[in-house]
C-alpha cells in the first residue's frame, strides 16, 4: 500500500556535525511533503516543507532534497546542536489523501556532546 | 488562541470506561484532525473535520470511537469503553490550508 517510511530509526551525531535524516515515500502522486520534529512530550513541530515541482528547499540551518525519480525526501541540518535532538518525521500528502498527512515511523536523533 | 490547546494533557482511566478528549484548534482554522501515536512509533489518522463538510471518519479503529466538532470550533473524542491497546497519544492538529499545527495531545493510559 501506499506508505511513508524513514530509512533508519535512530541516529547518533556529534555536536557541531551535520545530520542528514532519509525519508522514502512509495505515492507517486504524493505532492507535498513536510518534516517535523517531536521533542518529548510535545506534539510535532513543523520544520520546513517541500511541493513536487522543487528539488531543494531551505530554511535555517535545514535543508530539504526531494528526488522524485526514486522517491526519496532527506532533511539535513547543518552544525547539528544539542536542542536538535528529537524525533523526526517526515510527511506526505497528496493524490488520494489530498488533505490527510501520512507519516512514518520517525527518526529519534542523538547529539553527542 | 495561538496555538492548539488539548486537554487533558494526561488521563489514567480504568477499562472499560468512557473518556473525553477535547481540541481547541487555532481560531479562523477550518481544518481539524485527529490522529493516534502510539509509543515509538509514527501518527495514525483518525477522523477530518473540514468547515461543515461530513467528516472523513475512514481512522477510527472501531465503532467504539467517535468524535464531533461543534460550531466549527473545539471538538471532543469520544472512546467508550476503552480497552487497553487504546492507550496512546492522541493528537489534534488544525490547519487554514496546508499549514498545520499540532497541539501537544493528551496521555491516554488505560489501566
Amino acid at each position: 500500500g501506499e506508505s511513508v517510511g524513514l530509512h533508519l530509526p535512530t541516529l547518533s551525531v556529534q555536536e557541531g556535525d551535520n545530520s542528514i535524516i532519509n525519508c522514502a515515500y512509495s505515492n507517486s502522486a504524493s505532492d507535498y511533503f513536510i518534516w517535523y520534529k517531536q521533542e518529548s512530550g510535545k506534539g510535532p513541530q513543523f520544520i520546513i516543507d517541500i511541493r513536487s515541482n522543487m528539488d531543494k528547499r531551505q530554511g535555517q540551518r535545514v535543508t530539504v532534497l526531494l528526488n522524485k525519480t526514486v522517491k526519496h525526501l532527506s532533511l539535513q541540518i547543518a552544525a547539528t546542536q544539542p536542542g536538535d535532538s528529537a524525533v523526526y518525521f517526515c510527511a506526505e500528502i497528496g493524490g488520494s489523501n489530498d488533505y490527510k498527512l501520512s507519516f512514518g515511523a520517525g527518526t529519534t536523533v542523538t547529539v553527542r556532546a | 488562541g495561538a496555538g492548539v490547546s488539548q486537554s487533558p494533557s494526561n488521563k489514567v482511566t480504568e477499562k472499560g470506561k468512557d473518556v473525553e478528549l477535547r481540541c481547541d484548534p487555532i481560531s479562523g482554522h477550518t481544518a481539524l484532525y485527529w490522529y493516534r501515536q502510539s509509543l515509538g512509533q509514527g501518527l495514525e489518522f483518525l477522523i477530518y473535520f473540514q468547515g461543515n463538510s461530513a467528516p472523513d471518519k475512514s481512522g477510527l479503529p472501531s465503532d467504539r470511537f467517535s468524535a464531533e466538532r461543534t460550531g466549527g470550533s473545539v471538538s471532543t473524542l469520544t472512546i467508550q469503553r476503552t480497552q487497553q491497546e487504546d492507550s496512546a497519544v492522541y493528537l489534534c492538529a488544525s490547519s487554514l490550508h496546508y499549514g498545520y499545527t499540532f497541539g501537544s495531545g493528551t496521555r491516554l493510559t488505560v489501566v
